[in-house]
């Protein structure tokens, strides 16, 4: 079945660069993306990446991809305190539907 | 562009009522929207999937007679949570896929999310 995993929580110092890990199981997905979401509020895609990629660079962020291990990480640089959140891979199914399913989230927390 | 907007931010209702929530796409056209339940610090779960003027498809485990969704125009969905009771408390997202001037196809745009609390 589509199923998502993460790590549930990463701590880093100001400035460092971060790393958050996603697996996924369903080897036919075509999208995979990572959203940032703020306490209280809604969910903003913060980059995505189609599954016949190996990487994507916007500026601070970078996305690795190996569809072999089905294994997608999203590294920030330079991480700044307003980075702290919590943020979501998710994996898009190729039905037509088009649903997300999403890992659990991942917690980043920067320390000054 | 992609602006989805939900109201209420939050609400507060005895248990027993029924609470509508309304997600609306500002500025393009949403042909599917999509409704989340987020349990706190957990990770969203897809509730339903509407397309405009059909009925709704529920997720396996989600009772349609509780969770009333209606997309009956092509910028507005409403769910509607009846008889609600204390363990239906929980934050709502809902999503919004369509057509429009710098819209990414196929791409959802979140709304910003309803807290519901039923005492």
């Amino acid at each position: 079945g589509e199923d998502v995993e993460q790590s549930l929580f990463l701590s880093v110092r100001e400035g460092d660069s971060s790393v958050i890990n996603c697996t996924y199981t369903d080897s036919s997905s075509t999208y995979l993306y990572w959203y940032k979401q703020e306490p209280g509020a809604g969910l903003q895609l913060l980059t995505y990446i189609f599954s016949n990629m190996d990487m994507k660079q916007d500026q601070r962020l970078t996305v690795l991809l190996n569809k072999k291990d089905k294994h997608l990480s999203l590294r920030i640089a330079d991480t700044q305190t307003g980075d702290s959140a919590i943020y979501f891979c998710a994996e898009r199914t190729p039905s037509n539907t088009g649903k997300l399913i999403f890992g659990q989230g991942t917690t980043l927390q920067v320390k000054p | 562009g992609a602006v989805v907007s939900q109201h209420p931010s939050w609400v507060i209702c005895k248990s027993g009522t029924s609470v509508k929530i309304e997600c609306r796409s500002l500025d393009f056209q949403a042909t599917t929207m999509f409704w989340y339940r987020q349990f706190p610090k957990q990770s969203l779960m897809l509730m339903a999937t509407s397309n405009e003027g059909s009925k709704a498809t529920y997720e396996q485990g989600v009772e349609k007679d509780k969770f009333l969704i209606n997309h009956a125009s092509l910028t507005l969905s409403t769910l509607t949570v009846t008889s609600a009771h204390p363990e239906d408390s929980s934050f709502y997202i809902c999503s919004a896929r369509g057509t429009g001037r710098g819209l990414l196809t196929y791409e959802q745009y979140f709304g910003p999310g309803t807290r519901l609390t039923v005492t």
